[in-house]
């Protein structure tokens, strides 16, 4: 399996559930991302990780709480979400940090529907 | 506060030219990113600019004004499959990635 890898693709889940997405990339990149789509707005930028090491949280509820145990794998772990939480949750990967100008690879992305 | 512009759609011919526009107001400058998403796909990358002036790539170039906070990107002999949205997205002095709402790009034949 080649590039950025995201599973689920499609996730339905309640607001008491507890479920976790799942990125990997095998790329050999340094940094991981976490981003939300939500339609017709700009992505939003969650989570960045740099060498396993966490490097951004842009007011991210606490709901939504990131982990990455390897350069290469990066996790999302998801409890009592939102309805409107619901949107596409985007992974992606860069060989240096994408604000010094490396382009970013992303995956395929997990849709979420909270009910 | 930081802001980036870019026209919500655009229609345009196969064959033809078209050019997206993208405007930034931001806490200082350190680059601009374009990239192509097709409709339940991920983004790709498509260009980088951080200097002034254009950026040409096949059939696609980018150019960018630094003084005027804009940059545009042009697709010459449009196909069927430039049918995507063209995200942007700039890097603030503390080199953070803030992106644009996207402009949605439909390719009549």
């Amino acid at each position: 399996e080649t590039g950025v890898t995201q599973t689920p693709r499609h996730l339905v889940m309640g607001m008491t559930n507890k479920k976790s997405l799942k990125c990997e990339q095998h790329l050999g990149h340094n940094a991981m991302y976490w981003y939300k789509q939500s339609a017709k707005k700009p992505l939003e930028l969650m989570f960045v990780y740099n060498f396993k090491e966490q490097t951004e949280n842009n007011s991210v509820p606490s709901r939504f709480s990131p982990e990455c145990p390897n350069s290469s794998h990066l996790f999302l772990h998801l409890h009592t979400l939102q309805p409107e939480d619901s949107a596409l949750y985007l992974c992606a990967s860069s060989p240096g940090l994408a604000g010094e100008g490396y382009e970013q690879y992303f995956g395929p992305g997990t849709r979420l529907t909270v009910t | 506060g930081q802001n980036i512009d870019q026209p919500t759609e655009m229609t345009a011919t196969e064959g033809a030219i078209v050019q997206i526009n993208c405007t930034y107001q931001t806490s200082g400058f350190n680059g601009l990113f374009w990239y192509q998403q097709h409709a339940g796909e991920a983004p790709t990358f498509l260009s980088y600019n951080v200097l002034d002036g254009l950026e040409e790539k096949g059939r696609f170039s980018s150019f960018l004004s630094r003084s005027k906070g804009y940059s545009y990107l042009l697709l010459k002999e449009l196909q069927m499959k430039d049918s995507a949205s063209y995200l942007c997205a700039v890097t603030d002095s503390n080199y953070q990635l803030i992106w644009g709402a996207g402009t949605k790009l439909i390719i009549k034949p």
